[in-house]
């Protein structure tokens, strides 16, 4: 079946210094790959997202690119703000979700962002 | 535009009891599912309903029902509540099931049970 795993948390970085939260993946064929953030009390928001394999997604400042060969879908920011402590999820959609819109999350990475 | 509510925020049951949560989807969205949210975990899909038929579901035992009205607003219901359903029910809506209708989640409903 299909499956996510993502870099343990808790993340702490201190403003203005650069991300990367791994994400690695295991789907049959070609999955739409996803992340999405989850701010305290809040529901989760799409960040971005890549639907083929070299795409790159991104939004806020935010990347990250599907690689096929690695299946890997690594989010990267090049300066955080304290703004964008929440809770990192990576998530995927594959062929085999059927006529559903189902999406497998990884476990989600927590990152605290210091001033 | 309306985004996805979900009622009520929090919730507190006892063991065995049923409890039904509430989902208004976002204006013009007929696609909704719905997710299970563990302390510190991520969601995992519990079903989706298009057009008022269940069209997926993950792997949650029949005591977790649902139902989609003709507004495309659902209800998810679960039966013979036990400790481990405490969690996040997460609702999320879309215009379609395709991929490039993104999913709008809404806050969601903590329930709790004792």
């Amino acid at each position: 079946g299909n499956s996510v795993t993502q870099m343990e948390g808790p993340v702490t970085l201190s403003e203005e210094a650069f991300l990367t939260i791994n994400c690695t993946y295991t789907a049959t064929g070609y999955p739409s790959l996803f992340w999405y953030v989850q701010y305290p009390g809040e529901g989760l928001q799409l960040l971005l997202k890549a639907t083929k394999a070299d795409d790159k997604g991104s939004n806020k400042g935010f990347e990250a690119t599907y690689r096929k060969e690695t299946t890997s879908f690594h989010l990267e920011k090049g300066s955080v703000q304290v703004s964008d402590s929440a809770v990192y999820f990576c998530a995927l959609r594959g062929i085999s979700s059927g006529s559903a819109r189902q999406l497998t999350f990884g476990s989600g990475t927590q990152l605290t962002v210091l001033p | 535009e309306t985004g996805v509510t979900q009622s009520p925020t929090h919730l507190i049951k006892t063991r065995g009891q049923q409890v039904t949560l509430r989902c208004s989807s976002q204006s013009g969205h007929n696609t909704v599912s719905w997710y299970q949210q563990a302390l510190g975990q991520g969601p995992q899909f519990i079903f989706q309903y298009y057009r008022e038929e269940e069209n997926g579901r993950g792997n949650f035992p029949p005591r977790f029902s649902g139902l989609q009205f003709p507004n495309y607003s659902s209800e998810l219901n679960v039966n013979a509540l036990e400790l481990d359903d405490s969690a996040l029910y997460l609702c999320a809506s879309s215009f379609s099931t395709g991929d490039n209708s993104p999913l709008h989640f809404g806050n969601g409903t903590r329930l709790t049970v004792t």
